[in-house]
């Protein structure tokens, strides 16, 4: 069964303060590892898709990469409107997407 | 608007009613997505229908879900016989193929079970 885990479950960053989110995950023969971002009260959004090892994709102040066990999504010099939960999801066999739990991420000014 | 409209917003309803829950996607994607969400957690799938047909329906949590699609359009999720545990937002999605992980989001049904 595909298995996708997120750390860390919360992160509380001063504005400008990076950081990097893992997300971790189990699977028969990856098909693509994707970023969202959901907002309070919204659906999630999509970032990237990642498809294999070493891959980097950027946009804004995030910054996603691939290894063949994990993944990052790294947050640069991050203002107040970056705080939201950033969702890792996997796909393998099938089209479902399998997700993580999420990491909760407030930028305070 | 463009983006996927999903109805009731908000949905409260008593412990062994039923419920239906709507989804309307983008126009001409061909694959629609319901996923689950509960208070603090990741995304749950349940669902997914590629045209009219439903390749994956492993994630349906008992015979008391049940979910169809016509036109290639319109989905509903029907909850049979609620209870308490059924209470989460319910999320769809669709997109323009079914081997794209970019799924578009609408902004979910809350239910709540009394």
């Amino acid at each position: 069964e595909d298995q996708v885990t997120q750390s860390p479950e919360a992160l509380r960053l001063q504005e400008g303060e990076s950081s990097s989110l893992n997300c971790s995950y189990t699977v028969s023969g990856l098909r693509g590892l994707f970023w969202y971002r959901q907002d309070p009260g919204k659906g999630p959004e999509f970032l990237f898709t990642l498809y294999s090892a070493g891959e980097e994709k950027e946009k804004e102040r995030l910054k996603a990469t691939l290894t063949k066990k994990e993944s990052f999504l790294h947050i640069t010099a991050p203002k107040p409107e970056d705080s939201a939960t950033y969702l890792c999801a996997v796909r393998a066999a099938g089209n479902k997407l399998t997700f993580g739990g999420g990491t909760r991420v407030l930028v305070k000014p | 608007g463009a983006g996927v409209s999903q109805s009731p917003s908000n949905k409260v309803t008593e412990k062994g009613k039923d419920v239906e829950l709507r989804c309307d996607p983008i126009s001409g994607h061909t694959a629609l997505y319901w996923y689950r969400q509960s208070l603090g957690q990741g995304l749950e799938f349940l669902i997914y229908f590629q045209g009219n047909s439903a390749p994956d329906k492993s994630g349906l949590p008992s015979d008391r879900f049940s979910a169809e699609r016509t036109g290639g359009s319109v989905s509903t999720l029907t909850i049979q016989r609620t209870q308490q545990e059924d209470s989460a937002v319910y999320l769809c999605a669709s997109s323009l193929e079914a081997n794209t992980g970019e799924l578009f989001f609408g902004e979910g049904s809350r239910l709540t079970v009394l």
